[in-house]
């Protein structure tokens, strides 16, 4: 089992839908958990952290984590073609998922 | 505040030829990181330091790979020799330590290494 996997994508949906991404992972020890986006031919950057079960809300980015699931999500509301990227999943500082790519077609 | 520096930014070489990166970190960034990163595929940890120590290196190819951080700044990752399959981006992150809450890694733009 891979330590970390994503839903497979691409992942296309149309400009103003919700983008639904998904992670799951295999650490239980794990208590941190980050959602990077890295725009093509660029660096990863930080968009949301979350460390407790439940949801955490920033701007039209809501991060969701079910400890006991092992598995966390983002959800992108009113989608924008300025948010087609590929989003990676991190349980931990220092490991990623393989990512999603996300295309946002106006 | 100046980001990340990484250079060069793109480098071709020829296979078992050497290469070093070098990276020079946020100010005041105790801890720096190399990653690899191959197409389609998520950043992967070579090396970590805190200051001028090596914490975490077991993903590093000790065979063929070499980093340091002397004085507990600037950073090179050198490689010799060079396979085809090193050719990836290689990353130079940097935080504050990790036990200090720095949760945020802030990427420089990478090194894109090409080995024919």
């Amino acid at each position: 089992q891979k330590e970390v996997e994503q839903n497979s994508g691409p992942l296309s949906v149309p400009e103003g839908a919700i983008a639904s991404l998904n992670c799951t992972y295999s650490d239980r020890g794990s208590q941190s958990f980050f959602w990077y986006r890295q725009y093509s031919g660029k660096s990863p950057e930080l968009i949301m952290s979350i460390y407790s079960n439940g949801d955490k809300e920033d701007g039209r980015f809501t991060a969701q984590l079910n400890k006991a699931s092992q598995y966390v999500s983002l959800l992108i509301r009113d989608s924008q073609p300025s948010d087609s990227a590929t989003y990676l999943c991190a349980p931990g500082k220092l490991i990623f998922g393989q990512g999603t790519e996300l295309s946002v077609k106006p | 505040e100046a980001g990340v520096v990484q250079s060069p930014r793109y480098k071709i070489i020829e296979k078992k030829q050497p290469v070093a990166f070098w990276c020079n970190p946020i100010s005041g960034h105790n801890t720096l990181y190399w990653y690899r990163q191959n197409l389609g595929q998520g950043p992967e940890l070579l090396i970590r330091y805190e200051n001028e120590e090596a914490v975490d290196d077991s993903q590093l190819p000790k065979d063929r790979f070499s980093a340091e951080r002397l004085k507990g700044v600037d950073s090179t990752l050198k490689i010799q020799p060079a396979e085809l399959g090193d050719s990836a981006v290689y990353l130079c992150a940097s935080s504050l330590a990790l036990n200090s809450g720095g949760e945020t890694q802030y990427f420089g733009p990478g090194t894109r290494l090409l080995v024919l």
